[in-house]
C-alpha cells in the first residue's frame, strides 16, 4: 500500500462545477503539499499546509491531521484548471525533509 | 526571479547509450532535488543535495545513475547505460533549505527521456 493515496485517479467535470480531490496518508507528517502539473509542463506548488485550511483564489485546501486526510477543492472550475493534481507529504520525525508523492489525479474540465 | 532551468527538454536514446541532464536551481537555493516520474505515477526522489553534499541518495540506482553538484549550484544527472525502464520525466527542484523543513520546492520543466 502506498503511503499516499489519492482519489479519484481521473475526474471529468463541466465548467463551473465544484471539484474535490482527496488525499489520504498513512504516516505522521509535518506538512502536506498540493501540487499542479500541466501536460508537458513542470510542477507548481499550490499549497503547503500542516493544519486547518488555506485558500487562494478559487482553490481551497483542507487537512485533518487526526484522520490523516486532506482535500483540494476548486470552485467554479474552468478548462484552464485541467491538469494533474498531486498530493505530497513530508514525514515527521525524520532528519531529512523529503516528500512522498501520490500518483496524482487527472482533472479534465470541459467547456 | 528566474525559475529552475533544465536542459534538454526532450531526449531520445537507444538502450545501453549514455545520457546527461543539466539543472540550474533558483539563485540562493541551497537544496537541490532530482526526481524520476514514470508515466502515471508521482515523482520519486532520486537524490537530494544540500549545497554540494549529498543528503539522500537511497533510491538512486547507483550502478547506472550518478549525479553531482559541483560548487553547490548547477547539477548534472547521468545515466550510463540506459535501460528501457528509465523512460520517464526527470524533474529537478530546489528549495531555500531543508533541515528546518516546511520549505517549498520549486520545480523545473523536466526532461522527458525516451529509451528505445
Amino acid at each position: 500500500k502506498n503511503e499516499v493515496e489519492q482519489s479519484p485517479q481521473n475526474l471529468t467535470a463541466q465548467e463551473g462545477e465544484f471539484i474535490t480531490i482527496n488525499c489520504s496518508y498513512s504516516v505522521g507528517i509535518s506538512a502536506l503539499h498540493w501540487l499542479q502539473q500541466h501536460p508537458g509542463g513542470g510542477i507548481v506548488s499550490l499549497f503547503m499546509l500542516s493544519s486547518g485550511k488555506k485558500k487562494h483564489g478559487r482553490l481551497i485546501a483542507t487537512i485533518n491531521i487526526q484522520e490523516k486526510h486532506s482535500s483540494l477543492h476548486i470552485t467554479a472550475s474552468h478548462p484552464r484548471d485541467s491538469a494533474v493534481y498531486i498530493c505530497a507529504v513530508e514525514a515527521s520525525g525524520g532528519s531529512n525533509y523529503k516528500l512522498t508523492f501520490g500518483k496524482g489525479t487527472l482533472l479534465t474540465v470541459n467547456p | 526571479e528566474a525559475g529552475v532551468a533544465q536542459s534538454p527538454r526532450y531526449k531520445i536514446i537507444e538502450k545501453r547509450q549514455s545520457v546527461a541532464f543539466w539543472c540550474n536551481p533558483i539563485s540562493g537555493h541551497a537544496t537541490l532535488y532530482w526526481y524520476q516520474q514514470i508515466l502515471g505515477q508521482g515523482p520519486k526522489l532520486l537524490i537530494q543535495f544540500q549545497n554540494n553534499g549529498v543528503v539522500d541518495d537511497s533510491q538512486l540506482p547507483k550502478d547506472r545513475f550518478s549525479a553531482e553538484r559541483l560548487k553547490g549550484v548547477d547539477s548534472t544527472l547521468k545515466i550510463q547505460p540506459a535501460k528501457l525502464e528509465d523512460s520517464a520525466v526527470y524533474l529537478c527542484a530546489s528549495s531555500l533549505d531543508w533541515d528546518r523543513g516546511l520549505y517549498e520546492q520549486y520545480f523545473g520543466p523536466g526532461t522527458r527521456l525516451t529509451v528505445t
